[in-house]
Protein backbone atom coordinates (compact mmCIF):
# COMPACT_ATOMS: atom_id res chain seq x y z
CA UNK A 1 0.00 0.00 0.00
CA UNK A 2 1.21 3.39 -0.60
CA UNK A 3 -0.08 5.07 2.48
CA UNK A 4 -1.10 8.47 3.24
CA UNK A 5 -0.56 10.64 0.02
CA UNK A 6 -0.28 14.45 0.56
CA UNK A 7 0.04 16.97 -2.27
CA UNK A 8 1.85 19.24 -2.46
CA UNK A 9 4.98 18.41 -0.39
CA UNK A 10 6.24 21.84 -0.08
CA UNK A 11 4.34 24.96 -0.55
CA UNK A 12 5.36 28.40 -0.45
CA UNK A 13 2.65 31.90 -0.84
CA UNK A 14 1.92 35.54 -0.14
CA UNK A 15 -0.30 36.65 2.17
CA UNK A 16 -3.62 36.91 1.73
CA UNK A 17 -3.50 34.03 -1.28
CA UNK A 18 -5.78 30.87 -1.12
CA UNK A 19 -4.05 27.68 -0.12
CA UNK A 20 -5.15 24.25 -1.32
CA UNK A 21 -3.84 20.85 0.43
CA UNK A 22 -4.58 17.47 -0.85
CA UNK A 23 -4.80 13.99 1.18
CA UNK A 24 -5.64 10.54 -0.44
CA UNK A 25 -6.40 8.35 2.73
CA UNK A 26 -5.22 4.96 2.42
CA UNK A 27 -7.85 2.65 0.55
CA UNK A 28 -10.50 1.20 3.06
CA UNK A 29 -10.00 3.76 5.86
CA UNK A 30 -13.35 5.37 6.86
CA UNK A 31 -11.76 7.66 9.00
CA UNK A 32 -9.76 10.78 8.19
CA UNK A 33 -7.91 13.42 10.27
CA UNK A 34 -6.21 16.82 9.52
CA UNK A 35 -3.64 18.01 11.68
CA UNK A 36 -1.33 21.11 12.42
CA UNK A 37 2.02 20.88 13.79
CA UNK A 38 4.03 23.98 15.00
CA UNK A 39 6.95 24.55 17.07
CA UNK A 40 4.97 26.54 19.35
CA UNK A 41 1.48 24.65 19.58
CA UNK A 42 2.58 20.89 19.09
CA UNK A 43 0.60 18.68 17.05
CA UNK A 44 -3.24 19.55 16.57
CA UNK A 45 -6.26 18.32 15.32
CA UNK A 46 -8.27 20.24 13.34
CA UNK A 47 -11.04 18.19 11.79
CA UNK A 48 -12.05 14.87 11.73
CA UNK A 49 -14.37 12.80 8.93
CA UNK A 50 -15.93 9.63 9.37
CA UNK A 51 -17.19 7.94 5.95
CA UNK A 52 -16.62 11.33 4.32
CA UNK A 53 -19.27 13.16 6.67
CA UNK A 54 -17.20 16.28 9.21
CA UNK A 55 -18.11 14.79 12.87
CA UNK A 56 -15.77 17.20 14.42
CA UNK A 57 -14.39 20.65 13.19
CA UNK A 58 -13.42 21.96 16.89
CA UNK A 59 -9.80 22.62 16.28
CA UNK A 60 -10.66 24.45 12.88
CA UNK A 61 -8.85 28.05 13.78
CA UNK A 62 -11.56 30.14 12.45
CA UNK A 63 -13.69 30.98 9.15
CA UNK A 64 -10.09 31.33 6.84
CA UNK A 65 -10.09 27.21 6.76
CA UNK A 66 -12.31 25.19 5.22
CA UNK A 67 -12.00 21.20 4.68
CA UNK A 68 -13.62 19.07 2.53
CA UNK A 69 -13.87 15.30 1.50
CA UNK A 70 -16.16 14.76 -1.70
CA UNK A 71 -15.28 10.94 -1.38
CA UNK A 72 -13.73 8.10 0.36
CA UNK A 73 -10.36 8.66 -1.51
CA UNK A 74 -9.71 12.72 -1.15
CA UNK A 75 -9.98 15.63 0.90
CA UNK A 76 -9.06 19.24 1.05
CA UNK A 77 -8.33 21.74 3.45
CA UNK A 78 -8.47 25.22 2.14
CA UNK A 79 -7.02 28.40 3.33
CA UNK A 80 -8.36 31.48 2.45
CA UNK A 81 -7.38 33.80 2.98
CA UNK A 82 -3.77 32.55 3.88
CA UNK A 83 -1.83 35.02 6.93
CA UNK A 84 2.14 34.45 8.30
CA UNK A 85 0.43 32.72 11.20
CA UNK A 86 -0.84 30.11 9.24
CA UNK A 87 2.64 28.50 8.74
CA UNK A 88 3.25 25.00 9.98
CA UNK A 89 3.00 21.60 8.69
CA UNK A 90 -0.19 20.15 7.94
CA UNK A 91 -0.67 16.18 8.29
CA UNK A 92 -3.72 14.20 7.10
CA UNK A 93 -3.93 10.80 8.95
CA UNK A 94 -6.37 8.03 8.06
CA UNK A 95 -7.73 5.13 10.36
CA UNK A 96 -9.53 1.81 9.54
CA UNK A 97 -10.78 1.57 13.30
CA UNK A 98 -10.59 4.75 14.72
CA UNK A 99 -7.22 3.35 17.02
CA UNK A 100 -4.67 3.53 15.14
CA UNK A 101 -3.99 6.98 12.82
CA UNK A 102 -1.54 6.56 9.85
CA UNK A 103 0.06 10.14 9.12
CA UNK A 104 1.37 11.33 5.60
CA UNK A 105 4.21 12.98 5.23
CA UNK A 106 3.03 16.27 5.81
CA UNK A 107 2.74 19.57 3.66
CA UNK A 108 5.14 22.19 4.73
CA UNK A 109 3.12 25.69 4.54
CA UNK A 110 5.04 28.85 4.33
CA UNK A 111 3.36 32.24 4.30
CA UNK A 112 5.20 35.23 3.24
CA UNK B 1 -10.18 19.44 28.07
CA UNK B 2 -7.42 16.90 28.48
CA UNK B 3 -3.92 18.23 28.61
CA UNK B 4 -0.48 16.20 27.84
CA UNK B 5 2.71 17.04 29.12
CA UNK B 6 6.01 15.29 28.18
CA UNK B 7 9.57 15.69 29.06
CA UNK B 8 12.12 15.38 28.83
CA UNK B 9 11.84 17.53 25.44
CA UNK B 10 15.81 16.09 24.81
CA UNK B 11 17.73 13.03 26.03
CA UNK B 12 20.67 12.24 24.68
CA UNK B 13 22.04 8.78 25.11
CA UNK B 14 24.88 6.26 24.13
CA UNK B 15 24.33 3.15 21.80
CA UNK B 16 23.30 0.26 24.12
CA UNK B 17 21.61 2.51 26.75
CA UNK B 18 18.29 2.95 27.83
CA UNK B 19 15.68 5.65 27.26
CA UNK B 20 12.80 6.63 29.56
CA UNK B 21 10.26 9.49 28.47
CA UNK B 22 7.55 10.26 30.65
CA UNK B 23 4.04 12.04 30.21
CA UNK B 24 1.04 12.95 32.69
CA UNK B 25 -2.22 13.96 31.61
CA UNK B 26 -5.03 15.37 33.52
CA UNK B 27 -7.94 14.14 32.44
CA UNK B 28 -8.80 10.67 34.02
CA UNK B 29 -11.26 9.81 31.52
CA UNK B 30 -8.79 9.17 29.18
CA UNK B 31 -8.45 5.49 28.26
CA UNK B 32 -6.29 5.04 25.57
CA UNK B 33 -2.24 6.04 25.20
CA UNK B 34 -0.30 5.76 22.24
CA UNK B 35 3.23 6.32 20.84
CA UNK B 36 4.52 8.01 17.67
CA UNK B 37 7.77 7.88 16.60
CA UNK B 38 8.40 11.11 13.74
CA UNK B 39 11.90 10.99 11.59
CA UNK B 40 12.85 14.03 10.09
CA UNK B 41 10.78 14.96 7.26
CA UNK B 42 7.86 12.51 7.84
CA UNK B 43 4.56 12.03 9.50
CA UNK B 44 4.40 10.36 12.71
CA UNK B 45 4.42 6.55 12.99
CA UNK B 46 2.44 4.20 15.87
CA UNK B 47 5.31 2.53 17.51
CA UNK B 48 3.40 1.03 20.58
CA UNK B 49 0.47 2.31 22.53
CA UNK B 50 -2.11 1.06 25.39
CA UNK B 51 -5.40 1.27 26.89
CA UNK B 52 -6.07 1.73 30.55
CA UNK B 53 -6.85 -1.85 31.58
CA UNK B 54 -3.43 -2.85 30.94
CA UNK B 55 -0.60 -2.18 33.18
CA UNK B 56 2.48 -2.54 30.83
CA UNK B 57 2.98 -3.59 27.28
CA UNK B 58 6.50 -4.88 25.51
CA UNK B 59 6.89 -4.80 21.51
CA UNK B 60 10.75 -6.29 21.57
CA UNK B 61 12.82 -3.23 22.57
CA UNK B 62 9.74 -0.70 23.60
CA UNK B 63 7.40 -0.85 26.56
CA UNK B 64 4.78 1.28 27.47
CA UNK B 65 3.87 1.74 31.73
CA UNK B 66 0.51 3.44 32.54
CA UNK B 67 -0.04 4.13 36.08
CA UNK B 68 -3.39 5.62 36.29
CA UNK B 69 -3.96 6.39 39.98
CA UNK B 70 -1.25 9.14 39.51
CA UNK B 71 -2.15 9.99 35.66
CA UNK B 72 0.61 8.88 34.47
CA UNK B 73 2.58 6.77 31.44
CA UNK B 74 5.84 6.46 30.38
CA UNK B 75 8.16 5.03 27.28
CA UNK B 76 10.89 2.53 28.09
CA UNK B 77 13.59 2.13 25.43
CA UNK B 78 16.24 -0.78 26.03
CA UNK B 79 19.36 -1.07 23.89
CA UNK B 80 18.86 1.34 21.96
CA UNK B 81 20.46 2.23 18.27
CA UNK B 82 21.29 5.43 16.34
CA UNK B 83 18.17 4.36 14.24
CA UNK B 84 15.91 5.15 17.40
CA UNK B 85 17.26 8.78 17.13
CA UNK B 86 13.55 10.63 16.16
CA UNK B 87 11.13 12.84 17.66
CA UNK B 88 8.71 10.71 20.25
CA UNK B 89 5.33 12.18 21.16
CA UNK B 90 2.88 10.69 23.81
CA UNK B 91 -0.79 10.89 23.46
CA UNK B 92 -3.82 10.45 25.75
CA UNK B 93 -7.43 9.86 23.75
CA UNK B 94 -10.91 9.50 25.83
CA UNK B 95 -13.44 7.84 23.21
CA UNK B 96 -16.09 10.69 22.22
CA UNK B 97 -17.24 8.41 18.88
CA UNK B 98 -13.25 8.83 17.82
CA UNK B 99 -10.30 8.83 19.32
CA UNK B 100 -9.53 12.16 19.85
CA UNK B 101 -5.53 12.47 20.21
CA UNK B 102 -4.45 15.43 22.58
CA UNK B 103 -0.54 15.10 22.05
CA UNK B 104 2.90 16.17 24.45
CA UNK B 105 5.42 18.37 22.92
CA UNK B 106 7.71 15.95 21.84
CA UNK B 107 10.97 14.75 23.15
CA UNK B 108 13.90 14.29 20.70
CA UNK B 109 15.79 11.34 21.61
CA UNK B 110 19.54 11.29 20.26
CA UNK B 111 21.65 7.73 19.84
CA UNK B 112 24.93 8.07 19.57
CA UNK B 113 26.85 5.35 18.70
Amino acid sequence: DAGVIQSPRHEVTEMGQEVTLRCKPISGHNSLFWYRQTMMRGLELLIYFNNNVPIDDSGMPEDRFSAKMPNASFSTLKIQPSEPRDSAVYFCASSPSNDEQFFGPGTRLTVL
Amino acid sequence: GENVEQHPSTLSVQEGDSAVIKCTYSDSASNYFPWYKQELGKGPQLIIDIRSNVGEKKDQRIAVTLNKTAKHFSLHITETQPEDSAVYFCAASMWSGFQKLVFGTGTRLLVSP
